[in-house]
């Protein structure tokens, strides 16, 4: 158990609709990234935050935003929705230092969003 | 930003080591070198990093050449749960696709 949970663990929906992913980090952990992973594709980096700050962002399209809140959990939200983003979703935290240096990643079970 | 190039699959016999390359060649001075394994559709699990010493912990060894252009990760003793994808990482959030490894009974 990486300390990192996310849920809902499966989520299926139609093409159009919007859907939101929750992420909480490990106790103590200031930054959140999230990962999409197709089909026996590689882990697609989407974006990080750091301490309620966007700290780097990756593929991630328009369509798909993402917020730390205060608490520091996240959500990665989803919207019109296409078969395409059929994924697994992982979101990770760790613990960061202010400089920007990453250290290790613990990553979540993951959220297996289908769209039907 | 750096970029790896991994085997796509390996096999290796199980009690034997398993020896996992990566090859890193523009990798800037201060970029780490990170290693994770996804066992099926898991969360990735970290396994080690370096910079240019070579790491042991209780999972695994990580050698990196003296030009920091390649490493190794080096899993001596492999068992049937080690069959995973290991994932070699410069920069930090680039993952790619790494390498599928079987352990061979």
């Amino acid at each position: 158990d990486s300390g990192v949970t996310q849920t809902p663990k499966h989520l299926i929906t139609a093409t159009g609709q919007r859907v939101t992913l929750r992420c909480s980090p490990r106790s103590g952990d200031l930054s959140v990234y999230w990962y999409q992973q197709s089909l026996d594709q590689g882990l697609q980096f989407l974006i990080q935050y750091y301490n309620g700050e966007e700290r780097a962002k990756g593929n991630i399209l328009e369509r798909f935003s993402a917020q730390q809140f205060p608490d520091l959990h996240s959500e990665l939200n989803l919207s019109s929705l296409e078969l395409g983003d059929s994924a697994l979703y992982f979101c990770a935290s760790s613990v960061d230092p202010p400089s920007g240096i990453n250290n290790e990643q613990f990553f979540g079970p993951g959220t297996r969003l289908t769209v039907l | 930003d750096a970029k790896t190039t991994q085997p796509t699959s390996m096999d290796c016999a199980e009690g034997r080591a398993a020896n996992l390359p990566c090859n890193h060649s523009t990798i800037s001075g201060n970029e780490y070198v990170y290693w994770y394994r996804q066992i099926h559709s898991q969360g990735p699990q970290y396994i080690i990093h370096g910079l240019k010493n070579n790491e042991t912990n209780e999972m695994a060894s990580l050698i990196i050449t003296e030009d920091r252009k390649s490493s190794t990760l080096i899993l001596p003793h492999a068992t049937l749960r080690d069959t995973a994808v290991y994932y070699c990482i410069v920069p930090k959030l680039t993952f790619g696709t790494g390498t599928r490894l079987t352990i061979i009974p």
